[in-house]
């Protein structure tokens, strides 16, 4: 069974940093995308960043470039977000997300529980 | 960037009644990459449809998905209770969206 399990989340200041981790069980980790997906309170869903299975390649949405960094620990089945400079619109629930291939393109076939990041002074 | 927009914004049904929910793009969507969503409140987004007409596993067959190009429908043919949720389409060839979503709510 697949499982992805996020944590790290919480409440941060404005301009300070989190990172969030999602570890996963039940599938071959290193031989899919995965991603980060938010949602903010009340809005729907929108991309943050996605990294290939073996780390050599990234994308991240306009609004994270610079402040945000993805990455993955294959030997530990751990994926991770670095969230740096982070601004009130970064408050969002933020899901990990198993892609179905190993590249590009790919849809979302297994989401975590979700974590609530919540930026406030 | 590929822009989707869905409607209707709300679909008001009563159970046992089919719903057609509408996902159109601003751009051709490359290979049919297109994916539906079903999300709860307080869950996380499930899986329904992916290369616009293929079910997921363990995906109900009154779920089905249709259309190519800029046009893509989602289709309940029989709404059961649990079906009542917002349902998001994504393109994932192009760039990487979503829709805004559709909110099918009990009449």
């Amino acid at each position: 069974e697949v499982q992805l399990v996020e944590s790290g989340g919480g409440l941060v200041q404005p301009g300070g940093s989190l990172r969030l981790s999602c570890a996963a069980s039940g599938f071959s980790f290193s031989n899919y995308v995965m991603a980060w997906v938010r949602q903010a309170p009340g809005k729907g869903l929108g991309w943050v960043s996605a990294i290939s299975g073996g780390s050599s390649g990234t994308y991240y949405v306009d609004p994270v470039k610079g402040r945000f960094t993805i990455s993955r620990d294959n030997s530990k089945n751990t994926l991770y977000l670095q969230m740096n400079s982070l601004r009130a619109d970064d408050t969002a629930v933020y899901y990990c997300a198993k892609g179905s291939g190993s590249t590009w393109p790919y849809y979302f076939d297994y989401w975590g529980q979700g974590i609530l990041v919540t930026v406030s002074s | 960037e590929i822009v989707l927009t869905q409607s209707p914004g709300t679909l008001s049904l009563s159970p046992g009644e089919r719903a057609t929910l509408s996902c159109r793009a601003s751009q051709s969507i490359s290979s049919s990459n297109l994916a539906w969503y079903q999300q709860k409140p307080g869950q996380a987004p499930r899986l329904l449809i992916y290369g616009a007409s293929s079910r997921a596993t363990g995906i109900p067959d009154r779920f089905s998905g249709s259309g190519s190009g800029t046009d893509f429908t989602l289709t309940i043919s029989r709404l059961e209770p649990e079906d009542f949720a917002v349902y998001y389409c994504q393109q994932y060839g192009t760039s990487r969206t979503f829709g805004q979503g559709t909110k099918v709510e009990i009449k």
